[in-house]
């Protein structure tokens, strides 16, 4: 059952570019989550956004949520190599469960 | 340090020889959760426990089982492996209260398993 899809599958950049990584999903939110994971590592997360949000910042991190597109943006600004991961979006649907579904992930590979 | 540990982080078995992934968390968490990671199919969710005694499949629990006698573990068991399962596991665990979809989980390290 998934929720989550993002786009690209995999993007790479140089260090102090900036990344943009999309998340698409089918059915109406409460909440949409951003984890990180290092290559064979457990996910981190990283940032949370209601559906009654716009646009959230954590750092170098921005994430955007347009409700009526069903669909969400991880902009990292300034990248750097140490960057380089995984990237999920995850989901519950409203009215569900404490369930969170994930998407396949984005790939980013950070160029020194 | 708050934290979801899983032993064994590595593990290669054979066919048909029962084995238990263990998880531990240190957080008082109520939720806890157990996934499996496979190339181009992304994470999926094998059981999930909304607390003590209170377990539900996922969306691939076939060949799997799963027990909550105490808070803090949630142990995965392999009856009778396949190769098929041959996996990345990762435990996770949360407060379970923050409603749909805001349920911010803490993942464990990871468990490859391989079965020959």
């Amino acid at each position: 059952s998934q929720q989550g899809e993002e786009d690209p599958q995999a993007l790479s950049i140089q260090e102090g570019e900036n990344a943009t990584m999309n998340c698409s999903y089918k059915t109406s939110i409460n909440n949409l989550q951003w984890y990180r994971q290092n290559s064979g590592r457990g996910l981190v997360h990283l940032i949370l956004i209601r559906s009654n949000e716009r646009e959230k910042h954590s750092g170098r991190l921005r994430v955007t949520l347009d409700t009526s597109k069903k669909s969400s943006s991880l902009l990292i600004t300034a990248s750097r190599a140490a960057d380089t991961a995984s990237y999920f979006c995850a989901t519950g649907s409203q009215g569900g469960s404490e369930k969170l579904v994930f998407g396949k992930g984005t790939k980013l590979t950070v160029n020194p | 340090e708050a934290q979801v540990t899983q032993n064994p982080r590595y593990l290669i078995t054979v066919t048909g020889k029962k084995l238990t992934v263990t998880c531990s968390q240190n957080m008082n968490h109520e939720y806890m959760s157990w996934y499996r990671q496979d190339p181009g199919l992304g994470l999926r969710q094998i059981y999930y426990s909304m607390n003590v005694e209170v377990t539900d499949k996922g969306d691939v629990p076939e060949g799997y089982k799963v027990s909550r006698k105490e808070k803090r573990n949630f142990p995965l068991i392999l009856e009778s492996p396949s190769p098929n399962q041959t996996s990345l596991y990762f435990c996770a665990s949360s407060t379970g209260t923050g409603g749909a979809g805001a349920n911010v989980l803490t993942f464990g390290a990871g468990s490859r398993l391989t079965v020959l």
